[in-house]
């Protein structure tokens, strides 16, 4: 079956923009949390959002944002880009809740300059 | 303090050698701990799950969990150059957020063959 699908793979925007990453997760996957992988910090939790309600979230700034689709899609919405948003951005779905694991995708490799 | 430590490496062994990854936490609410391999460019991929206290083996590999200690393993026999990634140590339990998981900034291994 197909994985998570994560689009697009790379972005290269400006400072003070805004943007929106998509996700698809696995078919029949109702939860779907996002994070930001950097060198430093590692993996860090964003978000997760299950039949289209935030059910968590992480430490991240108002200009951070979510929404999931009905049929579990989700997308990510980063706005006013600062050069410290460059990372990794992966969304990871799971069944019910992420108790037994993720499964990850890809990630998008987000540049800000 | 970060709610997980690991040590970022790099390792470097030889094929064949037994290779001993770990992670530390402080926060004893952690119920839920797992194990996830990183290929460059790739997201992770979950390689072992572990509930509570305990070991548990898979192939070569084998997780271990002392929550007296707050400490977790994983270990890796007759490491091959295919084992070669970025190793993520990731936990869960209920914190102040709710129920999320925190990972490890990750291990850097390389097999030499």
């Amino acid at each position: 079956k197909a994985g998570v699908t994560q689009t697009p793979r790379y972005l290269i925007k400006t400072r003070g923009q805004q943007v929106t990453l998509s996700c698809s997760p696995i078919s029949g996957h109702r939860s779907v949390s996002w994070y930001q992988q950097t060198p430093g910090q590692g993996l860090q939790f964003l978000f997760e959002y299950f039949s289209e309600t935030q059910r968590n979230k992480g430490n991240f700034p108002g200009r951070f944002s979510g929404r999931q689709f009905s049929n579990s899609r989700s997308e990510m919405n980063v706005s006013t880009l600062e050069l410290g948003d460059s990372a990794l951005y992966l969304c990871a779905s799971s069944l019910l809740s992420a108790t037994y694991g993720y499964t990850f995708g890809s990630g998008t490799r987000l540049t800000v300059v | 303090q970060k709610e997980v430590e690991q040590d970022p490496g790099p390792l470097s062994v030889p094929e064949g050698a037994i290779v001993s990854l770990n992670c530390t936490y402080s926060n004893s609410a952690f119920q839920y701990f797992m194990w996830y391999r990183q290929y460059s460019r790739k997201g992770p991929e979950l390689l072992m799950y572990t509930y509570s206290s305990g070991n548990k083996e898979d192939g070569r590999f084998t997780a271990q969990v002392d929550k007296s200690s707050k400490y977790i393993s994983l270990f890796i026999r007759d490491s091959q150059p295919s084992d070669s990634a970025t190793y993520l140590c990731a936990m869960s339990g209920i914190s102040n957020t709710g129920n999320q998981f925190y990972f490890g900034t990750g291990t850097s291994l390389t097999v030499i063959p």
